[in-house]
């Protein structure tokens, strides 16, 4: 079966500073993946995808995240942190042939310091 | 133009009352998911439709939920006799097709049993 791994619940950082949002995926075949950003009170909205082709993929507001398939991982980065990055972030596999429905990781919260 | 709506966007009930939860998927999308994401969790899939297919009904957690959708359009998600473990966030998504994985999210329902 498939799932998502996201090993931090809680990171916190500065404003300005580089972010690193770590996800680990366990998935039979080439995986479809996704990152997406709740924040409070808010749907989810989707910051990037990756499908196939070039493993390092542009997303919006900045973040950017890489495929890696012998680490079986997909980590969110952004070089310089807002404040208006915090939220909670959800990784999400793409779902088995027949079933659409995507797998989502439990999360990582993130708190921006001034 | 519109997203996916949801409503009511909260929902309070007794222990042991029906409810029900509306969604209104993008216009021309034909594939519609609902989820639930239980307070600090991750989403956990419930139902999926896709046009006039059978819909995938494998993440309903009890016979007490069920759910509807009329063509491509309005779906509706019951829950019977709800229980206080029932209290979550309830989101729908939307996306253009079978083949879509790129999900669209309502804001959600967030539904508190006392």
């Amino acid at each position: 079966a498939q799932s998502v791994t996201q090993p931090d619940i809680h990171i916190t950082v500065s404003e300005g500073a580089s972010l690193e949002l770590r996800c680990n995926y366990s998935y039979g075949a080439t995986p479809y993946l996704f990152w997406y950003v709740q924040s409070p009170g808010q749907g989810l909205q989707l910051l990037l995808k990756y499908f196939s082709g070039d493993t390092l993929v542009q997303g919006i507001k900045g973040f950017e995240a890489e495929f890696k398939r012998s680490q079986s991982s997909f980590n969110l980065r952004k070089p310089s942190v807002h404040w208006s990055d915090a939220a909670e972030y959800f990784c999400a596999v793409g779902a088995l042939p027949g079933r659409r429905a995507l797998t989502f990781g439990s999360g990582t919260r993130l708190q921006v310091q001034p | 133009g519109a997203g996916v709506s949801q409503s009511p966007s909260n929902k309070v009930t007794e222990k042991g009352k029906d409810v029900e939860l509306r969604c209104d998927p993008i216009s021309g999308h034909t594939a519609l998911y609902w989820y639930r994401q239980r307070l600090g969790q991750g989403l956990e899939f419930l139902i999926y439709f896709q046009g006039n297919s059978a819909p995938d009904k494998s993440g309903l957690p009890s016979d007490r939920f069920s759910a509807e959708r009329t063509g491509e359009s309005v779906s509706t998600l019951t829950i019977q006799r709800t229980q206080q473990e029932d209290s979550a966030v309830y989101l729908c998504a939307s996306t253009p097709g079978p083949g879509g994985y790129e999900q669209y999210f309502g804001p959600g329902t967030r539904l508190t049993v006392t």
